[in-house]
This record gives C-alpha cells, sequence and structure tokens, in this order.
C-alpha cells in the first residue's frame, strides 16, 4: 500500500525567511510525485508533478526535488502570500492509473 | 475556462437522512474522481470515473455510498442514509485522457458534510 508522511505539520516562518518542506513516500512503481497548494476553504491547487529521481521544478519562490524515497519543497524567501497548506501526492503503478495518495499537508504560516 | 464546480459547499444533515452532492467537471475532461478529507486525516481516494463508467471505485467506504455519472458529464455521490462517521469535505476532481502531461487532477473547493 502506497503511504506518504509529510514533515513538520506547521511551519511558521518570517517573511523572507528560507525554509524546506519534506515528503517521504513508499510506492510500489512511482507513476509521479505531485505537489498541491491548499487554501482554507479552497480545493487542492496543482504545484508539480516530478516523476525521477534527481528531477527538480522551480515555479517562482518554490523548488520541488525529488529522491528516491523523499521529496523536497523548498521555499525561498518567503512571502505572507505563501500561506497555505503544502499537499504531497503519489502516484503508484498498483490499483488504478489515476489514483492519488495523499499526505496530511504542511501548514505553512509566513508573518510579515 | 471553468473550474471543476461542487453543490453544495456546506450541508448539515441528521443521522439518517440523505445528501447527494454534485459535481460539474471541466468541460472535455473525461476522467473524473471523488475524495474524502475526514477531519484530521488525509485526503483519501474514494473512486474515479472514465466518462460515464466506474474504473474504479475501491475507496467507497460501504454500499451506503453511490456514485453516479450519467451521460460522462456531471456526477453525484449520494450517502443514504448518512452516518456521523460521513462527515468531512468531499472534493470532486477532473482530468483529461491518458497520458502523464495530461493527467493532473484540478480540484474543486469541495463539498462540507456535516452530519448530526
Amino acid at each position: 500500500e502506497d503511504q506518504v508522511t509529510q514533515s513538520p505539520e506547521a511551519l511558521r516562518l518570517q517573511e523572507g525567511e528560507s525554509s524546506s518542506l519534506n515528503c517521504s513516500y513508499t510506492v510500489s512503481g512511482l507513476r509521479g510525485l505531485f505537489w498541491y497548494r491548499q487554501d482554507p476553504g479552497k480545493g487542492p491547487e496543482f504545484l508539480f508533478t516530478l516523476y525521477s529521481a534527481g528531477e527538480e521544478k522551480e515555479k517562482e519562490r518554490l523548488k520541488a526535488t525529488l529522491t528516491k524515497k523523499e521529496s523536497f519543497l523548498h521555499i525561498t524567501a518567503p512571502k505572507p502570500e505563501d500561506s497555505a497548506t503544502y499537499l504531497c501526492a503519489v502516484r503508484g503503478s498498483g490499483g488504478s492509473n489515476y489514483k492519488l495518495t495523499f499526505g496530511k499537508g504542511t501548514l505553512l504560516t509566513v508573518n510579515p | 475556462e471553468a473550474g471543476v464546480t461542487q453543490f453544495p459547499s456546506h450541508s448539515v444533515i441528521e443521522k439518517g437522512q440523505t445528501v447527494t452532492l454534485r459535481c460539474d467537471p471541466i468541460s472535455g475532461h473525461d476522467n473524473l474522481y471523488w475524495y474524502r478529507r475526514v477531519m484530521g486525516k488525509e485526503i483519501k481516494f474514494l473512486l474515479h470515473f472514465v466518462k460515464e463508467s466506474k474504473q474504479d471505485e475501491s475507496g467507497m467506504p460501504n454500499n451506503r455510498f453511490l456514485a453516479e455519472r450519467t451521460g460522462g458529464t456531471y456526477s453525484t455521490l449520494k450517502v443514504q442514509p448518512a452516518e456521523l462517521e460521513d462527515s468531512g469535505v468531499y472534493f470532486c476532481a477532473s482530468s483529461q485522457a491518458a497520458g502523464t502531461s495530461t493527467n493532473v487532477l484540478t480540484f474543486g473547493a469541495g463539498s462540507r458534510l456535516t452530519v448530526l
């Protein structure tokens, strides 16, 4: 059974203070690791997909990296508008080709 | 492009009553999914439609839950009769046909269900 563990559960940063969020996973045949952002009262919003170890993707102040066991979401010089819950999910080769297994998320708060 | 639309945004019902949640996917998206987040836990997969056919319903909790997708357009998720443990946020998502570059799930805002 695919599993995703995210840490920390909550992270409070000052504006401009860079940090990283961790996503550890076990999956039978990785077919994609996904990062989503979720704001209160809204659904998850897609950020990145990573497919193989060593892959990296960037978007504004966010950079996602992937190894065979974990993924990191690096946040550089965050701003208050980056405050949200960040969700990690994996798609494995077992079961439905489209089923995502999510972690519980990391609640990020960036103070001005 | 309109996103995934869910209705109602919040429903409060008593134990034993029936509730029907509706999802309108992005136009042209053959794949439609239902997920649920119970308080304090992670978002979990319920089922997956390809057009009007159920592709995978391995995540449906029990036979009190019935999902339909008539004509391959909108979908409904009915809970009958509702129990306290059914409370949570039900998310619908849709995606285009197969192919890694197009198989990104777009989620709706969710329908919050509270069973008293």
